[in-house]
């Protein structure tokens, strides 16, 4: 597609239940985004993926928040035993052009709105 | 560390007057400094950028960001408002890293301004 593509717009799910959050980034987009956006914030970085490889992952909040882009493409997000705290907008952005030298704007996906119940 | 701040949570405009979302940014270096904009339910949408060279930066819809080292500021302007500007606006910074070195991935948001247009 044209642009950055998540699924699903809208999950919920009770609390302690594992989630997977898909990203499909612009085709040839080398660099990949994961942000969380809790209401009335702006985003939070949470990690960065240079085609397969997770350059930084210093964002994510615990060890429950796993991400993996395999091929270097499409990207998951993953919560394991989800609690409330987690219920947040989970936006994705890619970008062209590799590493941080890149001076090109990320562009953003319509986002998966989490709600933990 | 790097930083971002928009001091005013919403901004009220009449539909034809000038307006200024304000924006301030902290880093160790030089920046580089993004506008995006938000729609009810959906992601980020770019504006503009600062990267170097013309402090007046031209964008998207009409909009421009004039940058301030002095101040280190960064303000959003258009010179006549539309009722379809109304949304939430985000201004977001980096460091260049050719002051801070390749890592410097992460963009860092502020909180974010709702303008609203009145007809």
């Amino acid at each position: 597609g044209a642009g950055v593509s998540q699924s699903p717009r809208y999950k919920v799910a009770k609390r302690g239940q594992d989630v997977a959050l898909r990203c499909d980034p612009i085709s040839g987009h080398v660099s990949l985004f994961w942000y969380q956006q809790a209401l009335g914030q702006g985003p939070e970085f949470l990690t960065y993926f240079q085609n397969e490889a997770q350059l930084d992952k210093s964002g994510l909040p615990s060890d429950r928040f796993f991400a993996e882009r395999p091929e270097g493409s499409v990207s998951t997000l993953k919560i394991q035993r989800t609690q409330q705290e987690d219920s947040a907008v989970y936006l994705c952005a890619s970008r062209l052009g590799t590493g941080g030298n890149s001076n090109q704007p990320q562009h953003f996906g319509d986002g998966t709105r989490l709600s933990i119940l | 560390a790097q930083s971002v701040a928009q001091p005013e949570d919403q901004v009220n405009v009449a539909e034809g007057n000038p307006l200024t979302v304000k924006c301030t940014y902290s880093v160790s270096g030089n920046p580089y400094l993004f506008w995006y904009v938000q729609y009810p339910n959906r992601g980020l949408q770019f504006l503009l950028k600062y990267i170097t060279g013309d402090n007046l930066v031209k964008g998207s819809y009409g909009f421009e960001a004039e940058f301030n080292k002095s101040q280190t500021s960064f303000h959003l302007k258009k010179p006549s408002a539309l009722v379809s500007d109304s949304a939430l606006y985000f201004c977001a910074v980096r460091e260049n890293p050719r002051d801070s070195g390749a890592g410097s991935y992460q963009l860092t948001f502020g909180k974010g301004t709702k303008l609203s247009v009145i007809p």
